[in-house]
């Protein structure tokens, strides 16, 4: 079946510093959403990326889509201590099958 | 700005007991998830419902769970004989279309099978 890895699992940052999270499917997605959970909470969606190659931007978050449609990064400039939770990816075949990563968790040091 | 919608937030139920989570999707709405997450892990697809049928289940949506949309609000996840491994977060989602719109998940349902 499918299988949808991100690394890393966990991300320790700097306040002030940037990280990348990786996401890398088994087969072609159709699209891939990213949600961020903080502690505590649910998913909360943050980005759809439908095309090849795509690059979107939310302020200090910068969303990627492979060219092959197989990965994706999500890249935090600035980490900020509201960047606190977890990122899932979250990757969509052609049949509308749903499957997330296993997220990375982002703690940030003052 | 309307939002998903769960009760109980908090569940306890012993072993081999049935339990029924409640979900109440946004409103206009044609597309149902639920999700189940182990503490600590990743989040778990179990069951998407369209149109007043599953379209998508995964492996882990045996025949011990069942999905049921009794009415034109509430959307229902049904487990018949809880297991141990049943304790997770279960959290059900809505989207306007399908799965290729965004998702807005609710609040989740703590499950804890004793």
């Amino acid at each position: 079946g499918q299988q949808v890895m991100q690394i890393p699992q966990y991300q320790h940052v700097q306040e002030g510093e940037d990280f990348t999270t990786y996401c890398n499917s088994s087969t072609t997605l159709s699209n891939i959403q990213w949600y961020k959970q903080r502690p505590g909470g649910h998913p909360v969606f943050l980005i759809q990326l439908v095309k090849s190659g795509e690059v979107k931007k939310q302020k200090r978050l910068t969303f990627q889509f492979g060219e092959a449609k197989k990965n994706s990064s999500l890249h935090i400039t600035a980490t900020q201590t509201t960047d606190v939770g977890t990122y899932f990816c979250a990757g969509i075949t052609n049949d509308y099958k749903l499957s997330f990563g296993a997220g990375t968790t982002v703690t940030v040091r003052a | 700005e309307p939002e998903v919608t769960q009760t109980p937030s908090h569940q306890v139920t012993q072993m081999g007991q049935e339990v029924i989570l409640r979900c109440v999707p946004i409103s206009n709405h044609l597309y149902f998830y639920w999700y189940r997450q182990i503490l600590g892990q990743k989040v778990e697809f179990l069951v998407s419902f369209y149109n007043n049928e599953i379209s998508e289940k995964s492996e882990i949506f045996d025949d011990q769970f069942s999905v049921e949309r009794p009415d034109g609000s509430n959307f229902t996840l049904k487990i018949r004989s809880t297991k141990l491994e049943d304790s997770a977060m279960y959290f059900c989602a809505s989207s306007q279309r399908s799965s290729l719109n965004e998702q807005y998940f609710g609040p989740g349902t703590r499950l804890t099978v004793t």
